[in-house]
């Protein structure tokens, strides 16, 4: 089993809509979880933290079940350019290093 | 602030051939990590190093070296290109390795 699991997508979906995205992590013992954007051809930039309360930016939900061990990222309104990949991540195994997810691609259309 | 800058954008190598990828980051974090991102395979490690004077190996470290020069720079080096390297090539820094990543805009290297 992958440390870091996401759906790779992609997920269409038109401008306005709400979309989630999840992803499950294989260490009970992390502590750190983000979500990273990565836009086409460029570097992944962080997009937000994840607290164990959850924890809101403007249209942007994120939430973190430690029971199930996912995390999961939720998109309001979207924008075309929200279109970008999405990449989880969190603190792994090895010298708690973080571990990213392969990502998940999501395409809005007009 | 900059934040971490990398050189070269761009390089083409013949196989064999030996370069050194250079990265700096004015953020005087503590951590620093190369990652090479290849299409459907995600981020992958090389080395990192987690303070100055250590340095680490990560998920793929075969064919590559590293030097922490100083806090500030930490350079990936290629001994002997081979078209297997042909990648995109990432710095990134930290203040502690758990903590979140910043990443500089990466380096295109193909290898023919």
């Amino acid at each position: 089993r992958k440390e870091v699991e996401q759906d790779p997508g992609p997920f269409n979906v038109p401008e306005g809509a709400t979309v989630a995205f999840n992803c499950t992590y294989s260490n009970s013992a992390s502590q750190s979880f983000f979500w990273y954007r990565q836009d086409c051809r460029k570097e992944p930039k962080l997009l937000m933290s994840v607290y164990s309360s959850g924890n809101e930016d403007g249209r942007f939900t994120a939430q973190l079940n430690r029971a199930s061990q996912y995390i999961s990222l939720l998109i309001r309104d979207s924008k075309l350019s929200d279109s970008a990949t999405y990449l989880c991540v969190v603190n792994g195994n090895a010298g708690n290093m973080l571990t990213f997810g392969g990502g998940t691609r999501l395409m809005v259309k007009p | 602030n900059a934040g971490v800058t990398q050189t070269p954008k761009f390089q083409v190598l013949k196989t064999g051939q030996s370069m050194t990828l250079q990265c700096a980051q004015d953020m005087n974090h503590n951590s620093m990590y190369w990652y090479r991102q290849d299409p459907g395979m995600g981020l992958r490690l090389i080395y990192y190093s987690a303070s100055e004077g250590t340095t680490d190996k990560g998920e793929v470290p075969n064919g590559y070296n590293v030097s922490r020069l100083n806090k500030r720079e930490f350079s990936l080096r290629l001994e002997s290109a081979a078209p297997s390297q042909t990648s995109v090539y990432f710095c990134a820094s930290s203040d502690s390795t758990y903590y979140e990543q910043y990443f500089g805009p990466g380096t295109r290297l193909t290898v023919t």
